[in-house]
């Protein structure tokens, strides 16, 4: 079983629609979880950070964390074309350590 | 302000030489990380720095690979002999403090080995 796990896509949704990305992780020491979204050929660029379990929300994106269930999930709201890229999802797998363990990433497509 | 900086943006040799790769991080932040990402996948983490002291080297694929910060600001990765898989993108990231911050990524070099 990898670390972080995410469905590769691809993730095709309707302009406007809720777009729903899911990610699980393995370790239930992790303390922080982390979404970077990437363009083709560019770099990951830090979406939204969440440290508790709940809801945190930042403009069209709110961040999910259920620990019990070892789940975190980004929710983008009113999607736009521009939205469409590899959303990946990262963990901070131990308390201290300062590595971040990725997921392959889901590609996510939105249309017009 | 300037984010992490990465040179070159591309690289390409042939199987056996000797490459390096820098790092410049965003001006002040104490920690700084290299990763390696393969076409289609999660980066992969390599190494870790707080100011000029490697305090995991543990994703290091082998001993060809090695990662220095002399003065606690600038990274370089070097690859020794380099080999056909270690064609990759190399990413570096910094963050702020010493605990479990986000870290935000520099655009990486595209290294192609023939």
């Amino acid at each position: 079983q990898k670390e972080v796990e995410q469905n590769s896509g691809p993730l095709s949704v309707p302009e406007g629609a809720i777009a729903s990305l899911n990610c699980t992780y393995s370790d239930r020491g992790s303390q922080s979880f982390f979404w970077y979204r990437q363009y083709s050929g560019k770099s990951p660029e830090l979406i939204m950070f969440i440290y508790s379990n709940g809801d945190k929300e930042d403009g069209r994106f709110t961040a999910q964390l259920n620990k019990a269930s070892q789940y975190v999930s980004l929710l983008i709201r009113d999607s736009q074309p521009s939205d469409s890229a590899t959303y990946l999802c990262a963990v901070n797998a131990i308390q201290g350590a300062q590595k971040l363990v990725f997921g392959q990433g889901t590609r996510l497509t939105i249309n017009p | 302000g300037a984010g992490v900086s990465q040179s070159p943006r591309y690289k390409v040799a042939k199987r056996g030489q000797d490459v390096a790769l820098r790092c410049d991080p965003i001006s002040g932040h104490v920690s700084l990380f290299w990763y390696q990402q393969a076409l289609g996948q999660g980066p992969e983490f390599l190494t870790y720095f707080q100011n000029e002291a490697q305090l995991d080297k543990s994703g290091l694929p082998s001993d060809r690979f090695f990662a220095e910060r002399p003065e606690g600001s600038v990274s370089t990765l070097k690859i020794q002999r380099t080999q056909q898989e270690d064609s990759a993108v190399y990413l570096c990231a910094s963050s702020p403090g010493t605990g479990n911050q986000p870290q935000h990524f520099g655009d990486g070099t595209r290294l192609s080995i023939l």
